[in-house]
């Protein structure tokens, strides 16, 4: 597609429940990132995909929290046994790295995560 | 440790005044600064970014932003601010061509006076 889509836009579930956040990024873009962001406390980083290298998973806030990319394109965010305090807009980005990058992220309009 | 401090929560400007608004960095390394816009209901979008070279950068929408190594600041300025500029402007600092994360300010939210 043309930029990064995510789904759902919106999602309310109960504590205690589990949900998946799903990221497609660019075409061809090798990176990918999910930040979460709450209410007066700006873009937290959660982790980051880079081809086939390692995740870097040093964002992620719990064992709660879990991410896959598969084929390095789709993106999967899990939260298991969701909390009041996971309610947050979930981000996702993308970038090019390597010949032609341009250093910039593209962001998607995010997954608003409400636990009740 | 990397980290973003933007001082300024929320500030409010008439419409054809000028704004600048701060960012200040702490980064063992050159960094690679960035800002970014967050319109309501939208997603981040790119307004500028310095890697190296003039310290000086422009970027869309008017915007211009000056990076100062030695007040480790990297300031947003447009001279006459428009009413469509009304939204949350983030600061980031990121390391290198691989980039990896980017470190995010809280955002500073603007509002435009008519």
């Amino acid at each position: 597609g043309a930029g990064v889509s995510q789904s759902p836009s919106n999602k309310v579930t109960e504590k205690g429940k589990d949900v998946e956040l799903r990221c497609d990024p660019i075409s061809g873009h090798t990176a990918l990132y999910w930040y979460r962001q709450s209410l007066g406390q700006g873009l937290e980083f959660l982790i980051y995909f880079q081809g086939n290298s390692a995740p870097d998973k040093s964002g992620l806030p719990s064992d709660r929290f879990s991410a896959e990319r598969t084929g390095g394109s789709v993106s999967t965010l899990t939260i298991q046994r969701t909390q009041q305090e996971d309610s947050a807009v979930y981000l996702c980005a993308s970038s090019l790295l390597g010949v032609g990058n341009t250093g910039e992220l593209f962001f998607g309009e995010g997954s608003r995560l409400t636990v009740l | 440790a990397q980290s973003v401090t933007q001082p300024d929560i929320h500030i409010t400007v008439s419409e054809g005044a000028s704004l600048e608004l701060r960012c200040n960095y702490s980064y063992g390394a050159t960094p690679y600064l960035f800002w970014y816009v967050q319109s309501p209901g939208q997603g981040l979008q790119l307004l500028l970014k310095y890697f190296s070279g003039d310290t000086l950068v422009q970027g869309i929408k008017g915007f211009e932003a000056e990076f100062k190594r030695s007040q480790s600041s990297f300031n947003l300025r447009k001279p006459s601010v428009h009413w469509s500029d009304a939204a949350e402007y983030f600061c980031a600092v990121g390391r290198g061509s691989t980039l990896g994360r980017l470190y995010f300010g809280r955002g500073t939210q603007l509002t435009v006076w008519p």
